[in-house]
């Protein structure tokens, strides 16, 4: 059974500060993706990472994965307000079913 | 608006009455998910349709939850004689054919037994 786990599960930083979310996961798959959830709407899709190695960035942030290490990580550079929100990661079980991990709340503070 | 949409937003219902939610999906997207999300978790895969054929249920699905997807368009979730255990947040997902593409997921619906 595919187990997904998100650490920190909560992270206050300060504005201008770099910080790493990680999401290791139990048994072997080849898809991986991060989405973001501000309180009380839906959730957007960040990153989709395909394969060992893969690294992609948007902004701020930067994802990349460890099929090996069944490790992923979600890079903040440089923390601004705006990028206040819960992240996930999800793991793909199957074709279709995505196992996600419980998210991180990051508080940034001004 | 071309996203996907869910219809109620909200629904408080009495334990034992039966609920069924709405969700049309991305007019392209032949995929489309149900979720279940409550609070401090990530979602909860409950079942998958490509196009109308309902294709993967998850184990934890009790038989009280039907999903539809008549013609391959919108999308229904009834839950019969709900239960305070279904209060949550269910959320649908719709993507384009392909393994590897991204869902685009609805507001939700957020559902409250008391």
């Amino acid at each position: 059974e595919l187990k997904v786990e998100q650490n920190p599960l909560f992270l206050s930083m300060q504005e201008g500060k770099n910080y790493t979310i990680y999401c290791n996961y139990s048994t072997t798959s080849d898809r991986l993706y991060w989405y973001r959830q501000d309180p009380g709407k839906s959730l957007e899709s960040l990153f989709v990472l395909l394969s060992n190695g893969a690294v992609k960035q948007e902004g701020r942030l930067m994802a990349s994965l460890d099929t090996k290490a069944r490790l992923s990580t979600l890079h903040i550079t440089a923390a601004v307000h705006d990028l206040s929100a819960t992240y996930f990661c999800a793991v793909a079980y199957s074709n279709y079913q995505l196992i996600w991990g419980a998210g991180t709340k990051l508080i940034i503070k001004p | 608006d071309t996203g996907v949409s869910q219809d109620p937003r909200h629904k408080i219902t009495k334990r034992g009455q039966n609920v069924t939610f709405r969700c049309d999906p991305i007019s392209e997207h032949n995929r489309l998910y149900w979720y279940r999300q409550t609070l401090g978790q990530g979602p909860e895969f409950l079942t998958y349709f490509q196009n109308e054929a309902q294709l993967e249920k998850s184990r934890l699905l009790s038989n009280r939850f039907s999903a539809e997807r008549p013609k391959g368009s919108f999308s229904t979730l009834e839950i019969q004689r709900t239960e305070q255990g279904d209060s949550a947040m269910y959320l649908c997902a719709s993507s384009l054919q392909g393994s590897s593409t991204e869902a685009f997921f609805g507001q939700g619906t957020r559902l409250t037994v008391v």
